[in-house]
């Protein structure tokens, strides 16, 4: 079992440019999100799903766009990167059914857009 | 948007001693969980907490689930190096609704 896996690990991007964070699961978690992790700020909800075909908008969407075609992949876009989107990416997955708050975290994808 | 406010922000004790840190929101939450990340990886789940009042332990951990519902701690006794790290708590407003809102993180240092 890999767990959460992310790719890549590190990525350094222009202004303007535009790329995919990759995220895998090989749990079968209906659920999966991606957060991103700014000093002094916690971790905040960019995007979310609770099953393939099905996403849905978190506290900070802008700039962002995902989809869920399987159960096991759920990539991060980045249309037209800004600095303001420097920040360590996060993607977590988790059960729906049970106790469903125990996400379990990929290792972090660190981006910096100058 | 909605944020938990965890203190203190960051901690520096000695290798042995007890450590406290506590989480508090102005929402009620359903469940709390506490987090921890060593540097360069994700967060990692130590406790879960879903009853008010609870207090639940993992080895040298242990929580508690506030009586208002507002606010969780969390205590570390007999801190070892392997402890430092960042830890985070983060609440879930209500079962069925999976979005979790994180505090800012509590960050510990042990002074050798």
């Amino acid at each position: 079992n890999a767990g959460v896996t992310q790719t890549p690990k590190f990525q350094v991007l222009k202004t303007g440019q535009s790329m995919t964070l990759q995220c895998a699961q090989d749990m079968n978690h209906e659920y999966m999100s991606w957060y991103r992790q700014d000093p002094g700020m916690g971790l905040r909800l960019i995007h979310y799903s609770v099953g393939a075909g099905i996403t849905d908008q978190g506290e900070v969407p802008n700039g962002y766009n995902v989809s869920r075609s399987t159960t096991e992949d759920f990539p991060l876009r980045l249309l037209s990167a800004a600095p303001s989107q420097t920040s360590v990416y996060f993607c977590a997955s988790s059960r729906l059914a049970g106790k469903v708050s125990e996400q379990f975290f990929g290792p972090g994808t660190r981006l910096t857009v100058l | 948007g909605q944020q938990l406010n965890q203190s203190p922000q960051s901690m520096f004790i000695q290798e042995g001693e007890d450590v406290s840190m506590n989480c508090t929101s102005s929402s009620i939450f359903n469940t709390w969980l506490w987090y921890k990340q060593d540097p360069g990886e994700g967060p990692v789940l130590l406790i879960a907490l879903y009853k008010a009042g609870e207090l639940t332990s993992n080895g040298r951990l242990t929580a508690q689930f506030g009586t208002t519902r507002k606010d969780s701690f969390l205590n570390i006794s007999a801190s070892i190096p392997s402890d430092v790290g960042i830890y985070f708590c983060a609440g879930q407003l209500s079962f069925g609704n999976e979005k979790l809102t994180f505090g800012t993180g509590t960050r510990l240092t042990i002074i050798p």
